[in-house]
């Protein structure tokens, strides 16, 4: 039963471009929705978090955008650069452990 | 802070023989986990630690693998007879136990074969 349902699996964004990727998930307790950042040859690294009781954050170009009743959030990248292509998961957590997506491989073209 | 460190970064191992991978947390962290990762795949919950007390672990967890964390530090864990499909990457990161948020610190992983 995958509990975090991650789309698309890759995705190629134009230079200055958003990039978009949507998380859904079935479990209602969690309670923590972090994303991670991944290059090759590298363990994934956080890049932005949020709680159930806020429907948006932004840290930089980085916003994450959370629908509570739909059980969906997504991460935007706005104006994306070469330098973001790498492969984003996004995960839930409920306790102490995180539930991860499979990932999106997103490459942005110079 | 010098982040998670694991060793060796790669492993090369023939099936049937037993491997032991080591992780270092970051020092003041009291929690350390195991996720294994496979090409494609997120990472996967094997077993996490507070302190030294092994408090979960997952059904992916086998009798084949065993994990130890003596005097809540660096943590190892050991696959026994290893079989093809336990090649993956095997993921350490560590974490300070601080209210709800769980805010995982990935080392760079060891990438082990099994041929």
């Amino acid at each position: 039963q995958q509990q975090v349902k991650q789309s698309p699996q890759s995705l190629i964004v134009q230079k200055g471009g958003i990039s978009i990727i949507n998380c859904a998930y079935e479990n209602t307790a969690f309670d923590y929705f972090p994303w991670y950042q991944q290059f090759p040859g590298k363990g994934p690294a956080l890049l932005i978090a949020i709680r159930p009781d806020v429907s948006e954050k932004k840290e930089g170009r980085f916003t994450i955008s959370f629908n509570k009743s739909a059980k969906q959030f997504s991460l935007h990248i706005m104006d994306s650069q070469p330098g973001d292509s790498a492969t984003y998961f996004c995960a839930a957590s409920e306790g102490s452990t995180l539930t991860f997506g499979k990932g999106t491989m997103l490459l942005v073209s110079p | 802070d010098t982040g998670v460190s694991q060793d060796p970064r790669h492993k090369i191992t023939k099936r049937g023989q037993n491997v032991t991978f080591r992780c270092d947390p970051i020092s003041e962290h009291n929690r350390l986990y195991w996720y294994r990762q496979t090409l494609g795949q997120g990472p996967e919950f094997l077993t996490y630690f507070q302190n030294e007390a092994q408090l979960e672990k997952s059904r992916l967890l086998s009798d084949r693998f065993s994990a130890e964390r003596p005097k809540g530090s660096f943590s190892t864990l050991e696959i026994q007879r290893t079989e093809q499909g336990d090649s993956a990457m095997y993921l350490c990161a560590s974490s300070l136990a601080m209210g709800t948020s769980v805010k995982l610190f990935f080392g760079s992983g060891t990438q082990l074969s099994v041929l």
